[in-house]
């Protein structure tokens, strides 16, 4: 069955490090992967797209990778502040099917 | 900068109680979806609308949940009767994209 695996439930860093959240899935050939910022009690907020033909997607501190051999995603907050603090999303998507991984909690302290 | 609606923000039932949920998509927004999302899992779609017909609905479990979008905008999720297991965060999402959904703030629901 598909699965996607986001890698740890918790990611605790300090403030101005870099921040790595990895996606995982297994039998399922996405065309494109997405990153989504969830706060609290809050609606998902669309952060980066990219498409399966694409290597690497940049937008100010962030970068998003995708490995389609690996079958991973990386998500990467550089420069990180307490701000970036939430639970970030990894959802795969093929024609209309999106599914979403359980997300990983990222706490940034000063 | 345009939003998806959603009301109500919280509701509390009783189990046995019918509930519904409202969504106002991004005006233009052709595809509307209904996600529930429990506790430290992502979310889960319900039912996908493109204009007002259903296009996957297969995860609803229809015999206590219903959704409708009949003029093609907004949208209606109700449940009845509502059970224990229920309780969860209701999302929904609207997109001119398939690829970038764009979600509203959620309906909190707890079932006592």
């Amino acid at each position: 069955s598909q699965k996607i695996e986001q890698n740890s439930e918790a990611l605790n860093i300090q403030e101005g490090k870099t921040a790595t959240l990895t996606c995982n899935y297994t039998n399922y050939s996405p065309a494109y992967l997405q990153w989504y910022r969830q706060d609290p009690g809050r609606g998902p907020v669309f952060l980066l797209l990219i498409r399966e033909n694409e290597k690497e997607k940049r937008k100010e501190r962030l970068k998003v990778t995708f490995d389609t051999t690996l079958k991973q995603s990386l998500f990467h907050i550089t420069a990180s502040q307490p701000a970036d603090s939430a639970t970030y999303l990894c959802a795969l998507g093929n024609n209309n099917d999106m599914r979403f991984g359980a997300g990983t909690r990222l706490t940034v302290k000063p | 900068e345009a939003e998806v609606a959603q009301s109500p923000r919280y509701k509390i039932t009783e189990k046995s109680q019918a509930v519904a949920f409202w969504c106002d998509p991004i005006s233009g927004h052709a595809t509307l979806y209904w996600y529930r999302q429990i506790l430290g899992q992502g979310p889960e779609l319900l039912v996908q609308f493109q204009d007002e017909s259903v296009v996957d609905d297969s995860q609803l479990p229809k015999d206590r949940f219903s959704a409708e979008r009949l003029k093609g905008v907004d949208s209606t999720l109700k449940i009845q009767p509502a059970e224990l297991g229920d309780s969860a965060m209701y999302l929904c999402a609207s997109s001119s994209d398939p690829a970038i959904q764009y979600f509203g703030a959620g309906t909190r629901l707890s079932v006592l």
